[in-house]
């Protein structure tokens, strides 16, 4: 257990509807990163959070948008979704803003249908 | 463009012999390596990593070798055993490289490694 929490663990949804994944870092870790495993591909990073603030960017598409919050807990906020969205994501956290041994969550299994 | 690539997809070994897995980089910008391990239904977990200022780092069974030269790093676990049996994955950052780079993680696509008894 690494002690990064997920929710939910499985969701399935239809195309053009919007959702919402939920981490919570490790006890504190004061980034979070996100990052999405699709079928045909490693792993993917999608975006970093340190204290509130955006850190680093990766090909995160723009239907997509996250956040964390002051108890730093980030949500990742999935818009006008696509078959192509279906995935595995992952949160991860780290204690500082480096990225050094991040520490993963279970992951969210999205299927869009 | 995939600036980290494990060419084996998977690797099969028996119990008590070593596993040496592979993974080739692009990026020059490259600075700090790392392998993580993947059981199914759950996240990858961080196994042991290598500085680019460093050659070798050792843990237990687990030893990773990094080729600055050919841009190239293995994982050697001696012994194997069972419980290894995993998905692989080799990870990069590029953390001199600062601004949007600060932070990302590049991963390969993984290497599926199976210890039979």
């Amino acid at each position: 257990d690494s002690g990064v929490t997920q929710t939910p663990k499985h969701l399935i949804t239809a195309t053009g509807q919007r959702v919402t994944l939920r981490c919570s870092p490790r006890s504190g870790d004061l980034s979070v990163y996100w990052y999405q495993q699709s079928l045909d591909q490693g792993l993917q990073f999608l975006i970093q959070y340190y204290n509130g603030e955006e850190r680093a960017k990766g090909n995160i598409l723009e239907r997509f948008s996250a956040q964390q919050f002051p108890d730093l807990h980030s949500e990742l906020n999935l818009s006008s979704l696509e078959l192509g969205d279906s995935a595995l994501y992952f949160c991860a956290s780290s204690p500082s803003g480096v990225s050094y041994e991040q520490y993963f969550g279970p992951g969210t299994r999205l299927t869009v249908t | 463009d995939q600036q980290v690539k494990q060419n084996s997809p998977s690797l099969s070994v028996q119990e008590g012999r070593i596993s040496i897995l592979n993974c080739d980089y692009t990026n020059s910008m490259f600075d700090y390596f790392l392998w993580y391990k993947k059981y199914p239904a759950e996240g990858p977990t961080f196994l042991i990593s290598i500085s680019s200022i460093k050659d070798k780092n050792e843990d237990g069974r687990f030893t990773v070798f990094l080729n600055k030269s050919a841009k190239h790093l293995s994982l050697h676990i001696v012994p194997s055993q069972p419980g290894d049996s995993a998905v692989y994955f080799c990870a990069a950052s590029a953390l001199g490289a600062g601004g949007t780079s600060y932070g990302k993680l590049t991963f390969g696509q993984g290497t599926i490694l199976t210890v039979h008894p």
